[in-house]
């Protein structure tokens, strides 16, 4: 396509459910990105991907947080058992390669009550 | 460590008035990228510095590069009521890390 797409773009779950956002980037496009943001606040990094491989997971907050890519293609981001304090925009991105621009999608906003 | 520091956290402007954010780095940058992410929307590309002292411009955005690479500043002419949103900077090293950002707010 030709921007970054994301799914679902809205989700409300109860809390404990565990939910998976997934992440279509631009074709072609090496580096993918995925970020949370809370109302109001700014990016958190959470994982990094070159191909298929994450060279860098520092961001994920917790173990109850995990991703996967496949194909060099699509992404998907899992929060298992969901709390309240999940509740955020959680934005993908891509690059051609890292440290190029990064184009990012409209993001997946997800609310836990 | 890899943080960017931005300040002001929040600005708000008569419409016309000038507005600058600033970046700092307690390390030297490779290069710096500024975003700009409309309310309600995403965060999208502006520009990328690369070389000491390099300076931009877009229209009424001056964006500067310092000369031992640790800050970095945007700056707009003029503002407008389109130029509401929030700014941020963004440092790569092995990934992009984003600064808080800067919210601007225009009063017309």
């Amino acid at each position: 396509g030709a921007g970054v797409s994301q799914s679902p773009s809205n989700k409300v779950t109860e809390k404990g459910k565990d939910v998976e956002l997934r992440c279509d980037p631009i074709s072609g496009h090496t580096a993918l990105y995925w970020y949370r943001q809370r109302l109001g606040q700014g990016l958190e990094f959470l994982i990094y991907f070159q191909g298929n491989s994450a060279p860098d997971k520092s961001g994920l907050p917790s173990d109850r947080f995990s991703a996967e890519r496949t194909g060099e293609s699509v992404s998907t981001l899992t929060i298992q058992r969901t709390q309240q304090e999940d509740s955020a925009v959680y934005l993908c991105a891509s690059s051609l390669t890292g440290g190029n621009t990064i184009y990012f999608g409209e993001g997946s906003w997800l609310t836990v009550v | 460590g890899q943080q960017v520091m931005q300040i002001p956290q929040y600005q708000h402007v008569q419409e016309g008035e000038d507005f600058t954010t600033y970046c700092n780095s307690s390390t030297t940058l490779s290069n710096i990228q500024w975003y700009k992410q409309r309310p309600g929307g995403h965060p999208v590309f502006l520009i990328q510095l690369v070389k000491s002292g390099e300076v931009k411009k877009q229209k009424r955005l001056t964006f500067q590069f310092g000369e031992a690479k640790k800050n970095s500043s945007l700056h707009i002419t003029a503002t407008q009521t389109t130029d509401v949103g929030t700014y941020f900077c963004a440092r790569y090293g092995n990934k992009l890390v984003f600064g808080a950002g800067t919210i601007l707010r225009v009063k017309s």
